[in-house]
């Protein structure tokens, strides 16, 4: 079946240290996202990326960031300078058109211990 | 800026009652108009769609229709469900880019036996 993977679903982190969390799509999809969901708030954009190899700042962007060496993967990296981590982070998927659906993975659970 | 509004929650209701749950919209062109779903600790599924004014996306029960002239695409479902508590979240997609897709702060709802 069709779908986007991420992971680990849950995940710890000291602080100080960088977490890597990894979103993997065969939908064949150009345009990837990555998300970030706070405890009973809306999603807000933190990096997205129409093509392999670019990627573009969403609203949120400091102390991330991402590649994408191929286009099924778009792997999020949460760096020590991102000063609240704790979160939900979610990644999805879409042709990258105006209109289109974007499909979601199940998510990752990030804490900073 | 475009812009997505959506009642405020939590909302609770008893088995087999009526829902409505609002959404109202601001934008500058012709969106498309989405409303997901979150079930507890997962991502974010498509719920329902529609393309253009006076379109009727519907999906398991629910319903939602695109009115341009009161900018509004409200989601409605006769008869709720225990299983159908979640967070809805509406949001709207327009013009050329990609990126903007504009995600409303979701609605939280409980259905009680």
């Amino acid at each position: 079946d069709g779908g986007i993977t991420q992971s680990p679903k849950y995940l710890f982190r000291k602080e100080g240290q960088n977490v890597t969390l990894s979103c993997e799509q065969n939908l064949n999809h150009d345009a990837m996202y990555w998300y970030r969901q706070d405890p009973g708030q809306g999603l807000r954009l933190i990096y997205y990326s129409q093509i392999v190899n670019d990627f573009q700042k969403g609203d949120i962007a400091e102390g991330y960031s991402v590649s994408r060496e191929k286009k099924e993967s778009f792997p999020l990296t949460v760096t020590s300078a991102q000063k609240n981590p704790t979160a939900f982070y979610l990644c999805a998927s879409s042709r990258g058109e105006a209109g289109n659906t974007i499909y979601f993975g199940e998510g990752s659970w990030l804490t900073v211990v | 800026g475009n812009s997505v509004t959506q009642m405020e929650g939590p909302v609770t209701l008893s088995e087999e009652a009526f829902l409505t749950i609002n959404c109202t919209y601001t934008a500058t062109g012709y969106p498309s108009l989405f409303w997901y779903v979150q079930y507890p600790g997962e991502g974010l599924q498509l719920l329902l769609k529609a393309t253009k004014a006076d379109d009727k996306g519907s999906n398991k029960g629910f319903e939602a229709t695109y009115r341009k002239e009161t900018t509004s695409f409200h989601l409605e479902k006769g008869s709720v469900q225990v299983s159908d508590s979640a967070v809805y979240f509406c949001a709207l997609s327009e013009g050329t880019s990609y990126d903007k897709v504009i995600f409303g702060p979701g609605t939280s709802l409980s259905v009680i036996p």
